[in-house]
């Protein structure tokens, strides 16, 4: 099946560890985009990545690094610098502008 | 009836009546609108979309009805059903695709 896939579901980070979470894509989109959500919100964006070996940072990029070195793969790393981790994260794909975004189920972050 | 929960507005219908689910956008330029269904630990799943030159357009059970007058969007649903029960973002496109989420509206279907 065609997809996002995110993993891992679940992810325990402990006190200055980062962490790197896992999306892959196999719908041949070009653009790429990580959200966060926080309890009873909307989501805020992240970082996105329009094209293979380019991104550029979103409303809420501080404590978050990415990086694109595959069409098909988007990971982002948590890093400590990051104070307030715990949250659900979701990536999403689309093939181009005015297009609907398809995202995967997310990964959440607590912190140990 | 509408009421206003601790994080997100909760709308409450009675399985079998329509739902209609409003949001105001911010951006008068904005071309590009996209309504999500989210259920419970799950990302959100497509559901509608509208460009800025129609006002109207149908889906299977759905229709989104734009106002550019008053920069504002609804999801109409008919015949609610219990698998409906979600909470419903709604999202503008500001431009290289990138979206503004709304806070969201849950939608409870009683039996």
């Amino acid at each position: 099946d065609g997809g996002i896939t995110q993993s891992p579901k679940y992810l325990f980070r402990k006190e200055g560890q980062n962490v790197t979470l896992s999306c892959e894509q196999n719908l041949n989109h070009d653009a790429m985009y990580w959200y966060r959500q926080d309890p009873g919100q909307g989501l805020r964006l992240i970082y996105y990545s329009q094209i293979v070996n380019d991104f550029q940072k979103g409303d809420i990029a501080e404590g978050y690094s990415v990086s694109r070195e595959k069409k098909e793969s988007f990971p982002l790393t948590v890093t400590s610098a990051q104070k307030n981790p715990t949250a659900f994260y979701l990536c999403a794909s689309g093939s181009g502008s005015n297009q609907p975004q398809h995202f995967g189920d997310g990964t959440r972050l607590s912190i140990l | 009836g509408e009421s206003v929960g601790l994080h997100l507005p909760t709308l409450s219908v009675q399985e079998g009546d329509n739902s209609i689910i409003n949001c105001a956008y911010s951006n008068s330029a904005s071309d590009y609108f996209i309504w999500y269904k989210q259920e419970s630990g799950k990302g959100p799943q497509f559901i509608i979309d509208i460009r800025s030159n129609m006002d109207k357009r149908q889906g299977q059970r759905v229709t989104v009805l734009l106002n550019k007058t008053v920069k504002h969007l609804s999801l109409q649903i008919a015949a609610t059903q219990p698998g409906d029960s979600a909470v419903y973002f709604c999202a503008e496109n500001r431009g290289y695709n990138k979206l503004i989420f709304g806070a969201g509206t849950r939608l409870a279907v009683h039996p």
